[in-house]
């Protein structure tokens, strides 16, 4: 069945970079479109980037253009998310999550755990 | 980008009742809109996608319509599993926006 693993949260200073990872079992992330999405504490889900099927085709939100970067390993089914220049407000729950595709809405049905990211001094 | 703006932002209710969400987008996303539920502590649950279709697995008490820039869900005869907080998400253009949310207790 889909299942989605995460790792590589933790706490970082101010201006330093973490690597979360996102590793997938049940498909395979050359057919399906994936989603990062955060969630500061007691607030609400923000979308924060996509990558799309092909691997290549990537946006973002405002907040994370430019310091955030999406990627995948396809051998090893693992997706990524590179964050540089880290801010007091990144900090949040990290999910990853997968798009259903267009018929569906582009709706996320299966999610990752979440990875907490604290940037503290 | 496109705003989405949920409401209310907090309801009270009882086991058994039948509860409307509303969520409101800023321009016309057709039916490009999403409904989840998060339990405290949870990770998100896909509900409704593409404004009415149920999800696999979830129970048909929920049910969702609406286009444009208009949408509802509806949960009826609420259960206390259903006590949660639940979120609209818009997908027809990137940034893929969330509502604030609306808090469902008891």
């Amino acid at each position: 069945q889909v299942q989605l693993v995460q790792s590589g949260g933790g706490v970082v200073q101010p201006g330093r970079s973490l690597r979360l990872s996102c590793a997938a079992s049940g498909f395979t992330y050359s057919t399906r479109s994936m989603h990062w999405v955060r969630q500061a504490p007691g607030k609400a889900l923000e979308w924060v980037a996509l990558l799309f099927f092909d691997g290549k085709t990537q946006y973002y939100a405002d907040s994370v253009k430019g310091r955030f970067t999406v990627s995948r390993d396809a051998f090893e089914n693992t997706l990524f998310l590179q964050m540089n220049s880290l801010r007091a407000e990144d900090t949040a729950v990290y999910f990853c999550a997968r798009d259903q595709g267009n018929s569906f809405g582009h709706s996320f049905d299966f999610w990752g755990q979440g990875a907490l990211v604290t940037v503290s001094s | 980008d496109i705003q989405v703006t949920q409401s209310p932002s907090s309801l009270s209710a009882s086991v058994g009742d039948r509860v409307t969400l509303t969520c409101r987008a800023s321009q016309d996303i057709m039916t490009y809109l999403n409904w989840y539920q998060q339990r405290p502590g949870n990770v998100p649950n896909l509900l409704i996608y593409a404004a009415s279709g149920l999800q696999s697995g979830v129970p048909p008490r929920f049910s969702g319509s609406g286009s444009g820039t208009d949408f509802t869900l509806t949960i009826s005869n609420l259960q206390p599993e259903d006590f949660a907080t639940y979120f609209c998400q818009q997908a027809y253009r990137t940034p893929y926006t969330f509502g604030e949310g609306t808090s469902l207790d008891i």
